[in-house]
């Protein structure tokens, strides 16, 4: 059964760059037709698309973030990774990894238990 | 503001069945396919419908998704004091190249 476990620090200072993987198991992070994502949830609100990542390393990011965001794979560990820049408060939020289906009939399916990473100085 | 319209919240009494609305455009559900999924307090969330209508293994018969044009629909049926949570629809959309989601309705 495939599971995914974010990992990272649960508290960033703000201007610094939030940093989180996403462990991979039961399952390859090199499998076809399936891209690896990050959605967050700031608290008591919805849920946003972050950005995915194809074990290749092709990426795609949400418009509204993409300047500030890094993904990254790392095949050999069954593990992808999030680099979000110069964090706000705004920043805060619970961050979920999930699996994604790679094409237009998209949908994230495992998801990850979620972290809760807090910006505050 | 979400780029995928629902109601906020809703209601039922147990064993009424329900239905969530999610209003999209051309770009994302009236070119590609529907998600649900359901949050449950304080867990991550689930997905519940894919393809528009398709149910994973596990998810009961209760559940069950449509879409029109622009627009999609989730439908509870017999509905159960558990399946109070957060419903949540999204859509690959066209113009931003990702997928989008609703901001979510809360069932009571």
């Amino acid at each position: 059964q495939l599971q995914l476990q974010e990992s990272g620090p649960g508290l960033v200072k703000p201007s610094e760059t939030l940093s989180l993987t996403c462990t991979v198991s039961g399952g390859s992070i090199t499998s076809k037709n399936y891209y690896w994502g990050w959605i967050r949830q700031p608290p008591g609100k919805g849920l946003e698309f972050i950005g995915s990542i194809y074990y290749s390393g092709n990426t795609y990011f949400n418009p509204s973030l993409k300047s500030r965001v890094t993904i990254s794979v790392d095949t050999s560990k069954n593990k992808f990774s999030l680099n979000l820049r110069s964090v706000t408060a705004a920043d805060t939020a619970v961050y979920y990894c999930a699996r994604q289906r790679a094409t237009r009939d998209s949908y994230f399916d495992p998801w990850g238990h979620g972290t809760l990473v807090t910006v505050s100085s | 503001q979400s780029v995928l319209t629902q109601p906020p919240s809703t209601s039922g009494t147990p064993g009424q069945r329900v239905t969530i609305s999610c209003s999209g455009s051309s770009s994302n559900i009236g070119s590609n396919s529907v998600s649900w999924y359901q949050q449950l307090p304080g867990t991550a969330p689930k997905l519940l419908i894919y393809t528009n209508n398709q149910r994973p293994s596990g998810v009961p018969d209760r559940f069950s998704g449509s879409k029109s044009g622009t627009s999609a629909s989730l439908a509870i049926s017999g509905l159960q004091s558990e399946d109070e949570a957060d419903y949540y629809c999204a859509a690959w959309d066209d113009s931003l190249n990702g997928p989008v989601f609703g901001g979510g309705t809360k069932l009571t």
